[in-house]
């Protein structure tokens, strides 16, 4: 079983829409999560963090964090053409100081 | 996105060359990492230097040497590189209080 694991996609939702992005992971007590953007040919760009059960707002991004099911999601409101990336996972397992597992990413399509 | 800087961004080099991938960061972190990057793989952990001290090296071949002068620099020094090495190089530094990690803009890197 993968550490991070995401559906490569793509995703494909209208604009306008709400995108949908699901992570698991496998260390049950992992505390941090993290959710990163990359646009093509790009490095990966901080979007959100979170580290307790429940929903965490930033503008048009939520976080959401399930330990209990060990699931993280990251949805978008009101979808751009722009927000049109890759999104990473990247969770703190247990013991790794400082060291993040990133999952393979799902890419985000966004049409006109 | 400034506070993470690495030169080249882009590298082409031979199977028998020596070059160097530089890495600099501006947030006052003291944690700095090495990923790389390649098509449809997750972010790859390579090393990670903490105040100065190597404190992780995830089997990574020896062609692949990093540096750490101070807490603010970080070197890549390849050497008899192979054509399978050909990726993304992403540089990224945190504060070892805090597990968010920072990305700089990469170094795409080809070897013939």
């Amino acid at each position: 079983q993968k550490e991070v694991e995401q559906n490569s996609g793509p995703l494909s939702v209208p604009e306008g829409a709400i995108a949908s992005l699901n992570c698991t992971y496998s260390d049950r007590v992992s505390q941090s999560f993290f959710w990163y953007r990359q646009y093509s040919g790009k490095s990966p760009e901080l979007i959100m963090s979170i580290y307790s059960n429940g929903d965490k707002e930033d503008g048009r991004f939520t976080a959401q964090l399930n330990k209990a099911s060990q699931y993280v999601s990251l949805l978008i409101r009101d979808s751009q053409p722009s927000d049109s990336a890759t999104y990473l996972c990247a969770v703190k397992l247990t013991g790794t100081a400082s060291k993040l597992t990133f999952g393979t990413g799902t890419r985000l399509q966004v049409t006109l | 996105e400034t506070g993470v800087t690495q030169t080249p961004r882009h590298l082409v080099m031979g199977m028998t060359n020596k070059k160097s991938l530089k890495c600099e960061q501006h947030l006052g972190h003291n944690a700095m990492y090495w990923y790389k990057q390649s098509a449809k793989k997750p972010l790859e952990l390579m090393f990670v230097y903490s105040l100065e001290e190597r404190v992780e090296n995830n089997s990574v071949p020896s062609r692949f040497s990093p540096e750490c002068p101070n807490s603010s620099h970080l070197f890549l020094h390849l050497h008899t590189l192979q054509p399978e090495d050909s990726a993304l190089y992403l540089c990224a530094s945190s504060s070892t209080r805090a597990d968010t990690q920072y990305f700089g803009p990469g170094t795409r890197l080809t070897v013939l």
